[in-house]
């Protein structure tokens, strides 16, 4: 119940291609999900984060989607750049519930 | 701004050997967590820090971990013996106001600990 299932485990992705990662989540009290970008040596940094009062996100080159009834979402990167290549995390937590993150997406994008 | 500080950066220590991190939170933030992440895994919480108050360590390994923050501020957390399968980065986050919606979490580098 209390998992978040990441997919896929490592994307190569051309530049200027679009990069998607999806998530997967059992617990329906979960009303927040932000998506963590982490570079080697560095701690994660938030990107982007959804509630599920809206079905997309957009900021810039990144958009969350968000299918409620499915209890899935997914984070689009338009126009993909090498300095995109990153870990990414998708996670969901609820007021006053510890933040449980997905086991990471390596992405690499090919210049 | 200066971001969330920790030390060491790496360290590498025998197995039952002890061992320490230690964490700034930004300024102002009231909750500071402790997380590990072993390789090619998401970070994983140990404990969080309402002020001075631990309010979630249910994950804190508690016959070898231990943490402290004093003072509300900043906070240590130790090992004591450390096992191989401690290996992996030891994070540590803070944020202004309680933990879950809505609160952004503000990530350190990390401690790498190698246990040899």
């Amino acid at each position: 119940q209390q998992q978040v299932k990441q997919s896929p485990q490592s994307l190569i992705v051309q530049k200027g291609g679009i990069s998607i990662i999806n998530c997967a989540y059992e617990n329906t009290a979960f009303d927040y999900f932000p998506w963590y970008q982490q570079f080697p040596g560095k701690g994660p940094a938030l990107l982007i984060a959804i509630r599920p009062d809206v079905s997309e996100k957009k900021e810039g080159r990144f958009t969350i989607s968000f299918n409620k009834s499915a209890k899935q979402f997914s984070l689009h990167i338009m126009d993909s750049q090498p300095g995109d290549s990153a870990t990414y995390f998708c996670a969901a937590s609820s007021t006053g519930f510890k933040t449980i993150f997905g086991a990471g997406t390596r992405l690499f994008v090919k210049a | 701004e200066a971001g969330v500080v920790q030390s060491p950066r790496y360290k590498i220590i025998e197995k039952k050997q002890p061992v320490a991190f230690w964490c700034n939170p930004i300024s102002g933030h009231n909750t500071l967590y402790w997380y590990r992440q072993n390789l090619g895994q998401g970070p994983e919480l140990l404990i969080r820090y309402e002020n001075e108050e631990a309010v979630d360590d249910s994950q804190l390994p508690k016959d070898r971990f231990s943490a402290e923050r004093l003072k509300g501020v900043d906070s240590t957390l130790k090992i004591q013996p450390a096992e191989l399968g401690d290996s992996a980065v030891y994070l540590c986050a803070s944020s202004l106001g309680s933990s879950g919606s809505y609160n952004e979490q503000f990530f350190g580098p990390g401690t790498r600990l190698t246990v040899l």
